[in-house]
């Protein structure tokens, strides 16, 4: 079964300190990967995907299938980087696996 | 403006009594889907549909009926809802194969 697995809960950094966001999953397959983000009062919305290989905000995610990652980094993390994270994973066009997510905490 | 809208935002029902969330997309998007968002849990998908009159069953289908009448519209029933079905509900559509899912706002049920 596919599964995504983001163990932490909650990310507390202090503004301008790296931030990394764990994200690992079980496929056996080429999988398709991406993150989504939801802001305070805001409906899910995509952050970045694999295939894409972009930076957006900021952000960056690495596929690395010999670990079976997708973490997300950025270097400086900002206040308004304060979002709940999930990262997810399509099996086909039809089914999508998303984790538990993350809520990055990013203090003043 | 380009959107998914769910209705309602909240909805409280007690065990048995039939409701329909609604979920509408102006995208003429042909992918849709349902997800419940339960602590701990994540998103997990109910059920899904590729076009009018075409849907299937996600990872959590029990308890849930859709049906795909309209390209636009994607209901989620409950027939005789309980208490464990007590979540926040997600509808998304999406575009062709590389596009995003694009998100509902959510629906807060509670069945008591």
């Amino acid at each position: 079964a596919q599964r995504v697995t983001q163990p932490e809960k909650l990310l507390s950094v202090f503004k301008g300190a790296p931030v990394e966001l764990k994200c690992n999953y079980s496929y056996s397959g080429s999988p398709e990967l991406f993150w989504y983000v939801q802001y305070s009062r805001q409906r899910l919305q995509l952050l970045l995907r694999h295939i894409s290989r972009e930076s957006i905000k900021g952000f960056t995610a690495d596929l690395n299938k010999g670990e079976t990652s997708f973490h997300l980094k950025k270097p400086f993390a900002q206040e308004e980087d304060s979002a709940m994270y999930y990262c997810a994973l399509r099996w086909g066009f039809n089914k999508f696996y998303f984790g538990s997510g993350t809520k990055l905490n990013v203090k003043p | 403006e380009a959107q998914v809208t769910q209705n309602p935002r909240y909805l409280i029902t007690v065990t048995g009594k039939k409701l329909t969330v609604t979920c509408s997309q102006n995208m003429n998007h042909e992918y849709m889907s349902w997800y419940r968002q339960d602590p701990g849990l994540g998103l997990r998908q109910i059920y899904y549909s590729m076009n009018v009159e075409v849907t299937d069953k996600g990872d959590v289908p029990e308890g849930y009926k859709v049906s795909r009448k309209e390209k636009r519209n994607f209901p989620l029933i409950l027939e005789s809802p309980s208490p464990n079905q007590t979540s926040l509900y997600f509808c998304a559509s999406g575009g062709t194969y590389n596009s995003p899912l694009h998100f509902g706002n959510g629906t807060r049920l509670t069945v008591t």
